[in-house]
């Protein structure tokens, strides 16, 4: 079956701690993207990649990284800089001219 | 860059009842327009978009949208609505002209609760 998986699908990060979202894809699609969803606020758009090697910053790139060395693989590194990480993060691929097909979602928690 | 505003958070309706959730948006060019769905802990699913063409497009359960371009408008409806239609649903645009123009840009969301 083509399409998305990203994992886990829930992560639990410690204060202080790095933690790296997987997104995985087989559609064969160039563009991939980050989003974080918090409740009422919409999808606010944290990086996204429109081939490999290459990336830019969405709204709000703040505390966080990616990269993109294999056009199947965009994951997220969720750094400590980033001061409020409890959230629902979204990955989506796109080809190009049409919507977005998107992942299940990784729910990352702070404890 | 464009812009898009649910102008609704939230819209409670009963079983059978029709449904619209209103969606409008800005830009400088030319737009293709979408609707999404969201049930609780999962991603987005793609419930129907506008490309090019007739302006009325349908999903296959039952919804429906139209894109009215002098009111730059894209509202999403449903003559009765099912129990099983309570998500979330989130209005999109991108620019139809390539690159980074393809990006959507997503509305705050409209939470659609359908009660017995």
């Amino acid at each position: 079956d083509g399409g998305i998986t990203q994992s886990p699908k829930y992560l639990f990060r410690k204060e202080g701690q790095n933690v790296t979202l997987s997104c995985e894809q087989n559609l064969n699609h160039d563009a991939m993207y980050w989003y974080r969803q918090d409740p009422g606020q919409g999808l606010r758009l944290i990086y996204y990649s429109q081939i490999v090697n290459d990336f830019q910053k969405g709204d709000i790139a703040e505390g966080y990284s990616v990269s993109r060395e294999k056009k199947e693989s965009f994951p997220l590194t969720v750094t400590s800089a980033q001061k409020n990480p409890t959230a629902f993060y979204l990955c989506a691929t796109q080809e190009y001219g049409y919507g977005y097909t998107f992942g299940s979602g990784t729910r990352l928690t702070v404890v | 860059a464009q812009s898009v505003t649910q102008l609704d958070s939230q819209v409670p309706v009963f079983e059978e009842a029709p449904v619209e959730l209103r969606c409008n948006y800005s830009s400088s060019v030319s737009v293709y327009l979408f609707w999404y769905v969201q049930y609780p802990n999962q991603g987005l699913q793609l419930l129907l978009k506008y490309l090019s063409g007739s302006t009325l497009v349908e999903s296959i359960n039952g919804f429906e949208a139209e894109f009215n371009k002098s009111q730059t408008s894209f509202h999403l409806r449903k003559p009765s609505v099912h129990i099983s239609d309570t998500a979330e649903y989130f209005c999109a645009v991108s620019g139809d002209s390539g690159g980074s123009n393809y990006k959507l840009t997503f509305g705050k969301g409209t939470l659609l609760t359908v009660n017995p």
